[in-house]
């Protein structure tokens, strides 16, 4: 069983597009956090959210963590080809990570 | 620059073999983490360690074992390999003491190991 449900598993879009990621739970987290991975590489962290209902912007990303710290959102305004990637939600508990199952994210030009 | 280093990036063992993958870290990070990564799975916990010889057991930790020697380094073991363990392994460290899992972690870029 999935702690931590991520959707969609699979996303293609058009540049200049907007979209959105959920990553969903019934379980509450302390933090959440969300990465960023391109082939051959390993995930990088984008953001740390940890207060119910904190919005945080990186340029064109938006991050929200529910009110309840179950759940969470990744809204990309005006997607770019360099945004293409696969986005990982995790959530921490008990001194770990839990993360969802991944959105590949491809932008086409 | 923060660096996780993994020793190989693509490795290719054959069934029953030990198999060795080593994990540095040049943060004095306290925690380290190994991770596997399969399609539509996510990253899935094997084991983690939050100190110099000690050791946890993660979410799918059956055919695994791990060694912690030193604070920078991390070594995953499959003891005997069998062929549903072929993934991508990914290493990972980070600050902080054991329970406070708010701390970013840093990961090294995977080793793909294909058991034969």
């Amino acid at each position: 069983t999935q702690l931590l449900e991520q959707s969609p598993q699979f996303l293609s879009i058009q540049e200049g597009e907007n979209l959105t990621v959920y990553c969903n739970s019934s379980s509450v987290f302390s933090s959440l956090q969300w990465y960023r991975q391109e082939p051959g590489e390993g995930p990088v962290l984008l953001v740390t959210v940890v207060t119910g209902g904190e919005v945080k912007k990186l340029k064109r990303l938006t991050f929200q963590f529910g009110d309840a710290r179950k759940d969470s959102s990744l809204h990309i305004t005006a997607a770019q080809p360099g945004d293409t990637g696969l986005y990982l939600c995790a959530g921490a508990k008990g001194g770990k990570l839990i993360f969802g199952q991944g959105t590949e994210l491809s932008v086409k030009p | 620059d923060v660096k996780v280093t993994q020793s190989s990036r693509y490795l290719v063992k054959r069934t029953g073999e030990k198999v060795f993958l080593e994990c540095v870290q040049d943060m004095d990070h306290e925690n380290m983490f190994w991770y596997r990564q399969d399609p539509g799975l996510g990253l899935r916990l094997i084991y983690f360690s939050y100190d110099v010889k000690m050791k946890e057991k993660g979410d799918i930790p059956e055919g695994y074992s791990v060694s912690r020697e030193k604070k920078e380094r991390f070594s995953l073991i499959l003891e005997s390999a069998s062929t549903n363990q072929t993934s991508m392994y990914l290493c990972a460290s980070s600050e902080g003491s054991f329970g406070y899992s708010n701390q970013p972690q840093h990961f090294g870029d995977g080793t793909r190991l294909s058991i034969l």
